[in-house]
């Protein structure tokens, strides 16, 4: 089965600062990668997705992720942080052969301080 | 901008009793979902479900759950005999189609509480 870790569970920063959260999944054949963040009080939105092309993949806000194959990564940047960037962020994983579940990180807390 | 909702946003019930959380799916959307998120874990997966019938579904899923899509609008997960440990955040989410590279947009969620 699937599994995705994410590394950082929180992470503060001050703002202007570059942002790099990692995420890693455990699964040997083909995927497609999700990150997603959650603004305090609202739902769960998609940032970006790579299913297949480039893997430098870029998202909303400035955002952008990198898939590197051979570490089984995906990490989220964005070189410059803003205060309304403090929200929680979700690596998520589909295996080409798990239907269309996703598979979830255990997520990151970002505190970006004004 | 079209959106997935969901209803109530909090809901606190007794163990044992039956819990019924609502989700309003987009409107042109096919597939949909269930997650939960228990305080401080990970977001898992229960359910998917598509042309009335489930399509996939998790060990967590088990006899206690059942969705239904009783009309042309709403997805609703029903818990027959709630548990404490149900307490967790349930997210719906839905899709347009089941191709490999669609995006889920997710509700804003649901926070049961099992007293």
């Amino acid at each position: 089965a699937q599994s995705v870790s994410q590394h950082n569970h929180h992470v503060i920063l001050s703002e202007a600062a570059s942002l790099e959260l990692g995420c890693n999944y455990s699964y040997g054949g083909t995927v497609n990668l999700f990150w997603y963040v959650q603004y305090p009080g609202q739902h769960l939105q998609l940032l970006l997705k790579y299913f297949s092309g480039d893997p430098l993949v870029k998202g909303i806000k400035g955002f952008e992720a990198e898939f590197i194959k051979s570490k089984f990564s995906f990490n989220l940047r964005k070189p410059s942080v803003q205060w309304s960037d403090t929200a929680e962020y979700f690596c998520a994983v589909n295996a080409n052969n798990a239907g269309n579940m996703l598979t979830f990180g255990g997520g990151t807390r970002l505190m970006v301080k004004p | 901008e079209p959106e997935v909702t969901q209803t109530p946003s909090h809901q606190v019930t007794q163990m044992g009793q039956e819990v019924i959380l609502r989700c309003v799916p987009i409107s042109n959307h096919l597939y949909f979902y269930w997650y939960r998120q228990i305080l401080g874990q990970k977001v898992e997966f229960l359910v998917s479900f598509y042309n009335n019938e489930i399509s996939e579904k998790s060990e967590i899923f088990d006899d206690q759950f059942s969705v239904e899509r009783p009309d042309g609008s709403n997805f609703t997960l029903k818990i027959r005999s709630t548990k404490l440990e149900d307490s967790a955040m349930y997210f719906c989410a839905s899709t347009t189609t089941s191709g490999d590279t669609d995006t889920q947009y997710f509700g804003p969620g649901t926070r049961l509480t099992v007293l």
